[in-house]
């Protein structure tokens, strides 16, 4: 089943701007991910979060974790038009290994 | 390139015939996995991987057969599949926390 929900579900800014998308999940975790995925292409690793971490940032990236609301969300500081991609949060559930269950992501459109 | 490679890229496959993909990693990762996404649907975890033993299997159609000879190399054998079963099918590999996705293989069924 799903776990991992993220809000909206698209979002168009201009260059410059700031965006922002939320995740809030169902269960407890290990810790929360944040990945990318540019048109029809894999995923791409951008941040991960730790359940004893509150915030973490990465260049333009920072990521803030509430477990307690069983929520996250990720901030992109000075939008670029290249950050144009989806946005999925991932929360790892498996027993052995890590089992990615992710939401249906955010469309981000960042026009020039 | 993030160090895992699928092949095809791209697969058209009538409902009769039977294919296989491919996903290839010299990451030294212990783990793989095989993930659809499909439009507009989050990203469904098919099957994993561990150690090069298979620990998960969500609920997948028997049409859809994995195997892992060794821990870089996964296959996914494709048979009697439906149109329904169109979707980008993405393999993956970690060592325990991240997850590094090859780009795909966007499968057509006709």
């Amino acid at each position: 089943s799903q776990q991992g929900e993220e809000d909206p579900q698209a979002l168009s800014i201009q260059e410059g701007e700031n965006a922002t998308m939320n995740c809030s999940y169902k269960t407890s975790i290990n810790n929360l991910q944040w990945y990318r995925q540019n048109s029809g292409r894999g995923l791409v690793h951008l941040i991960l979060i730790r359940s004893n971490e509150r915030e973490k940032h990465s260049g333009r990236l920072r990521v803030t974790l509430d477990t307690s609301k069983k929520s996250s969300s990720l901030l992109i500081t000075a939008s670029r038009a290249a950050d144009t991609a989806s946005y999925f949060c991932a929360t790892d559930v498996g027993q052995a290994g890590t089992a990615l269950i992710f939401g249906k992501g955010t469309t981000l459109s960042v026009s020039s | 390139e993030t160090g895992v490679t699928q092949t095809p890229r791209h697969l058209v496959m009538g409902m009769t015939n039977k294919k296989s993909l491919k996903c290839e990693q010299h990451l030294g990762h212990n783990a793989m996995y095989w993930y659809k996404q499909s439009a507009k649907k989050p990203l469904e975890l098919m099957f994993v991987y561990s150690l090069e033993e298979r620990v998960e299997n969500n609920s997948v159609p028997s049409r859809f057969s994995p195997e892992c000879p060794n821990s870089s190399h996964l296959f996914l054998h494709l048979h009697t599949l439906q149109p329904e079963d169109s979707a980008l099918y993405l393999c993956a590999s970690s060592l325990g926390t991240e997850a590094f996705f090859g780009q795909g293989t966007r499968l057509t069924v006709v």
